[in-house]
């Protein structure tokens, strides 16, 4: 069965710091891999995804995020946090037509 | 053009009372699906259907019916609501890469 894990259902960072948000997985083989953003009252938002080829995936704001297989990870970063970066993130994994989202992580960003 | 739409974005309905919401996608994606995200944001997939065929059921209870004219459209059907169904349902669909689209979600309340 596959999973998907955040670690910390909350994070905060100053406006201008770098953003890590931690997803882990469990599959037995490489599954297709996503970040999405919420933000309040709206529906899931594309950050980024991976499918095959590069490791490093960059996305939508400034976002990017590393497929490490020999970690089962798909962390999400960005060097510099914006006050418009605050929202839920979800990183989720789709295989056999089925899309398993961890629990969310919520981003907040202090002044 | 919306790409993934759902009526109504908002249902406050008594216990008892069935209800319906529908969802429309224009992407021309083979895959639909219905998920509920609870008050603690954690989504969880219900149903997926793939070219109107059911694929996907999570052990949802059978007052939910989902209905799938044609590959554009899935509905859902709730029958004799109860408080906890109030939350938030997302459709989405997805394309042959595997990344999904989501509506906007229709927030659900039960008093």
């Amino acid at each position: 069965a596959q999973s998907v894990t955040q670690l910390g259902s909350h994070v905060s960072v100053s406006e201008g710091a770098l953003v890590l948000l931690r997803c882990n997985y469990s599959s037995s083989v490489p599954p297709y891999l996503f970040w999405y953003v919420q933000y309040p009252n709206q529906g899931l938002q594309l950050l980024l995804k991976y499918t095959t080829g590069a490791t490093l995936v960059k996305g939508i704001n400034g976002f990017e995020a590393e497929f490490k297989k020999s970690e089962t990870s798909f962390h999400l970063t960005k060097p510099s946090a914006h006050m418009s970066d605050a929202a839920e993130y979800f990183c989720a994994v789709n295989r056999d037509d089925k899309i398993i989202f961890g629990k969310g992580t919520r981003l907040h960003i202090l002044p | 053009d919306t790409a993934v739409s759902q009526t109504p974005k908002y249902l406050v309905t008594q216990m008892g009372n069935d209800k319906s919401i529908k969802c429309e996608q224009n992407l021309g994606h083979d895959t639909m699906y219905w998920y509920k995200q609870d008050s603690k944001k954690f989504l969880k997939i219900m149903f997926s259907y793939n070219n109107k065929e059911l694929i996907i059921n999570e052990t949802v209870p059978n007052r939910f019916s989902p209905k799938s004219p044609d590959k554009a459209h899935l509905n859902l059907h709730i029958n004799s609501l109860e408080l906890g169904d109030s939350a938030v349902y997302f459709c989405a669909s997805s394309r042959s890469d595997r990344e999904a689209f989501f509506g906007q979600g229709t927030r659900l309340t039960v008093v």
